[in-house]
């Protein structure tokens, strides 16, 4: 099976710190993606990578950076958290470029105080 | 432009009677669409996947979908709705719009189970 591991179920973080967010697959994916996840707003793609060192924006990449300096590993970075960044953050891989299934992590809950 | 419309934002069932979740979605290509589940503090779990093979498609846990293209739908349903399936369902879409793949997701249908 598909493992999609992230660093943290629960986070708290205060307003201005800087906060990364670890994502870690074990199947040899090629694709990596992360969204955020708030109420009546379904999942918001923030960026995603087809390649290692790869990245493009997603829908809603303002105030978000992403390293993907090996395969198996997709990190998200807060540069400056802010409070309308408080959120679930939502990792998911998968084997090809588009219509293939994605498998989601368990998500991280981010709250900035 | 692809979108994905799940029409209701709560269903309520009771044990053992059917479900139906609906789905239109828009499209200019042929699309692949999913079903997927999140049970509470979990990350989504695929249900079932159309990618342009039998419209009709069965998932896990009794679940099946069925594809309509002339009604740009893709419902939901299951016969007998058990206490476990309460949980937070979502519609994807992907196809290739713009040049490049992208996985377009519903806003969500919460399915509440009544004992």
């Amino acid at each position: 099976d598909v493992k999609v591991t992230q660093s943290s179920r629960y986070l708290v973080k205060r307003t201005g710190e800087k906060v990364f967010l670890e994502c870690v697959q074990d199947m040899d994916h090629e694709n990596m993606f992360w969204y955020r996840q708030d109420p009546g707003l379904g999942l918001r793609l923030i960026y995603f990578s087809y390649d290692v060192k790869m990245k493009e924006k997603g829908d809603i990449p303002e105030g978000y950076s992403v390293s993907r300096e090996k395969k198996e590993r997709f990190s998200l970075i807060l540069e400056s958290a802010s409070t309308n960044q408080t959120s679930m953050y939502l990792c998911a891989s998968s084997l090809r470029r588009g219509r293939a299934v994605q498998y989601f992590g368990p998500g991280t809950r981010l709250t900035v105080t | 432009a692809q979108s994905v419309t799940q029409l209701d934002s709560h269903v309520s069932v009771s044990e053992g009677t059917p479900v139906l979740l609906r789905c239109n979605y828009s499209s200019s290509y042929s699309p692949s669409l999913f079903w997927y589940v999140q049970h509470p503090n979990k990350g989504l779990q695929l249900l079932l996947k159309y990618t342009s093979a039998a419209t009709l498609v069965k998932g896990i846990n009794g679940f099946e979908a069925e594809f309509k293209k002339s009604e740009t739908s893709f419902h939901l349903t299951k016969p007998s709705a058990h206490m476990s399936d309460a949980a937070e369902y979502f519609c994807v879409v992907s196809d290739q719009g713009s040049g490049t793949y992208k996985y377009i997701f519903g806003t969500g249908t919460r399915l509440k189970v009544l004992a």
